[in-house]
């Protein structure tokens, strides 16, 4: 399955667009972009999905360029309670999505 | 969506001995994931837990070690055999909601082996 590349943190602030960036250069055909937010003591759970160009729901957008080599997380106004890890993942899709590798996740701290 | 459940929610346990996680889904799914999560650090893979035949392992975990039963679609136990300090961490479930693309976890069991 392929790596994903992500920073190990960022910082932001209530109100707020955040925006996290992830490398996937090995991504395969079979794969989709995925992420997961994990908040402590939780279990991740699943944010969002895609496979190219901009996926969009309720919680954020995904963005995806035609080489499918990166992804951009996009949290509209964030607020303290998005303070969490978020992990990028490509999720083969062979497997019904189901065999997650995960890569080391960003760690967002939002600040009042 | 898919709701998951684990007992025990943390425990601490003596080095040698044996810990039982349960994961409890409450729907019927073909597969269960165990993951391993340690301080600080992100979610491994151990193992899949396949109902009716025996469990798939990841590199790096073999079946004495971390011991995986799956008796019907909604259940399954992890064992994690012969406890040292370097098994402390947080042990994860988790399943395919119906939709398939997404998976959902459990709270997790906080293992420290002292």
């Amino acid at each position: 399955l392929a790596k994903t590349t992500q920073p190990i943190s960022m910082d932001s602030y209530e109100g707020q667009e955040v925006n996290i960036t992830c490398s996937h250069n090995n991504i395969a055909t079979n794969d989709y972009i995925t992420w997961y937010q994990q908040f402590p003591s939780q279990g991740p759970r699943f944010i969002i999905q895609g496979y190219k160009t901009k996926v969009t729901n309720e919680v954020a957008s995904l963005f995806i360029p035609a080489d499918r080599k990166s992804s951009t997380l996009s949290l509209p106004r964030v607020s303290l309670s998005d303070t969490a890890v978020y992990y990028c993942l490509v999720a083969d899709m062979n497997t019904g999505f189901q065999k997650l590798v995960f890569g080391t996740g960003t760690r967002l701290l939002v600040s009042p | 969506s898919a709701v998951i459940s684990q007992k025990p929610s943390r425990d601490i346990c003596q080095r040698g001995t044996s810990l039982t996680i349960q994961c409890q889904v409450d729907s019927q799914v073909t597969m269960m994931f165990w993951y391993r999560q340690q301080p600080g650090q992100s979610l491994t893979l151990i193992a899949t837990a396949n109902q009716g035949s025996e469990a798939t392992y990841e590199s790096g975990f073999v079946i004495d070690k971390f011991p995986i039963s799956r008796p019907n679609l909604t259940f399954s136990t992890l064992t994690v055999s012969n406890m040292s300090p370097e098994d402390s961490s947080i042990y994860l479930c988790s399943a395919p909601g119906r939709e398939n693309n997404e998976q959902f976890f459990g709270p997790g069991t906080r293992l420290t082996v002292l």
